[in-house]
Order: C-alpha cells, then structure tokens, then sequence
C-alpha cells in the first residue's frame, strides 16, 4: 500500500493565490512532515504536525491533519513565484527502538506564475 | 543554523566502478539515513544507522551497498559496482531526538 500520497500531482496557479495540497496515508502515524524541494535540489523540511495536533502555523504555512480521516492539508497562503516547488508530505514508519524512516509521497508540483 | 553537507554534488561513473558518497551530519545527532530519488520518482529509503550499526535497510540496500561512519563527522555510502539503474539523487539526513529529519542537498550519481 501506498503511505503519503499527495494531491493534486500538479497544481498552477497565479501569484499571490493560495495554494492547497494534500496527502492521505494508511497506517497510523505519530506525526506528519511536509517537505519542499526545488527542481533537482536537496529536500528542505517546512513543517511538522503531531497526531495529537489539528492544525499548525509557520509563516505563510498553514498545515492540518485529521487524523480520523487520515489525511494532512499543506496550505501556502499569498503565494509567491520562489514558492515554486515540489512538496512532498512524509510519514514516520517505526519497527520500534531505533528503527525509524520516512515514507514520501510522489508529491505534488507547484507553479506559481507571475 | 546547523546543516547537513554532502560531497561530491554530481558523481559520474563507469557502471561497475566503486562509489563513495561522503555525508556530515550534524553534529549533535544520533541518527543517519541515507535516502534515493530516481529521476521523477518518489524519494525512497535505503538505511538508517544508529548507534554504529545499521537500524534498519530496505529491499534496494543490497550487497552491494554498505554505511560507514568511519570517524566522528562523516558518514558514508559505498556502492561497491555501480549498475546503470543506480543513478540517482541520493540524499543523507541527520536526526536527533526529536527524529525531525535534516537533509543535505543531495548527490547526483549519474553512471555510464
């Protein structure tokens, strides 16, 4: 099964609108982070939302996560053509101990146009 | 603010050729990963490392990969013969207690 897949795959949109993206998951999870990654560039990590947390602020970052539904939104508010960029959303899989990675989604593509 | 470094940025090889991939963490934390990203693909786990041990691999991390930590800084993946499907963005991250991944801007391994 898939963990962390995010919609839409590709998303354009005008500067200064807000942009919304999402990421289900499957199995149960103790937090969610949500990655930016610029064209062929390293991955820059924006936010972490905990399973006992609904809602998070950063900046121009607003993120959400219902864990019932298990899904997590990644909302970029007025945005801005840098803002250009995959974001990928990323769930902890644990087997216990030490034993810890992430799972990525395949990400959606963000274009903001000028 | 700390960062993770990796070095070489691009790597081209011969298929077949042994390739180092350097990475330095930060400082302070306890846990290392190393990850990969095909070309338009998802990124993908290969390894974690913890305690100067593997913690866990996945099904890619085959014998012909292997982590060292071979002194306080750095922290290495070894591709002993690269294959063409190798290529690929690999990235190393760090974390500490919090398990909050830092990742390094990655190496492009391109193999001939």
């Amino acid at each position: 099964s898939q963990q962390g897949e995010e919609d839409p795959q590709a998303l354009s949109i005008q500067e200064g609108e807000n942009a919304t993206m999402n990421c289900s998951y499957k199995t149960s999870i103790n937090n969610l982070q949500w990655y930016r990654q610029n064209s062929g560039r390293g991955l820059v990590h924006l936010i972490l939302i905990r399973s006992n947390e609904r809602e998070k602020h950063s900046g121009r970052l607003r993120v959400t996560l219902d864990t019932s539904k298990k899904s997590s939104s990644l909302l970029i508010t007025a945005s801005r053509a840098a803002d250009t960029a995959s974001y990928f959303c990323a769930t902890p899989q644990t087997g216990g101990g030490s034993n810890y990675k992430l799972t990525f989604g395949k990400g959606t593509l963000l274009t903001v146009n000028p | 603010e700390p960062e993770v470094t990796q070095t070489p940025s691009h790597q081209v090889t011969q298929m077949g050729q042994e390739v180092i991939l350097r990475c330095v963490p930060i400082s302070n934390h306890l846990y290392f990963y190393w990850y990969r990203q095909i070309l338009g693909q998802k990124v993908e786990f290969l390894v974690s490392f913890y305690n100067n041990e593997i913690s866990e691999k996945s099904e890619i991390f085959d014998d012909q990969f292997s982590v060292e930590r071979p002194d306080g800084s750095n922290f290495t993946l070894k591709i002993r013969s690269t294959k063409l499907e190798d290529s690929a963005m690999y990235f190393c991250a760090s974390s500490g207690d919090t398990r909050k991944e830092f990742f390094g801007p990655g190496t492009r391994l391109t193999v001939l």
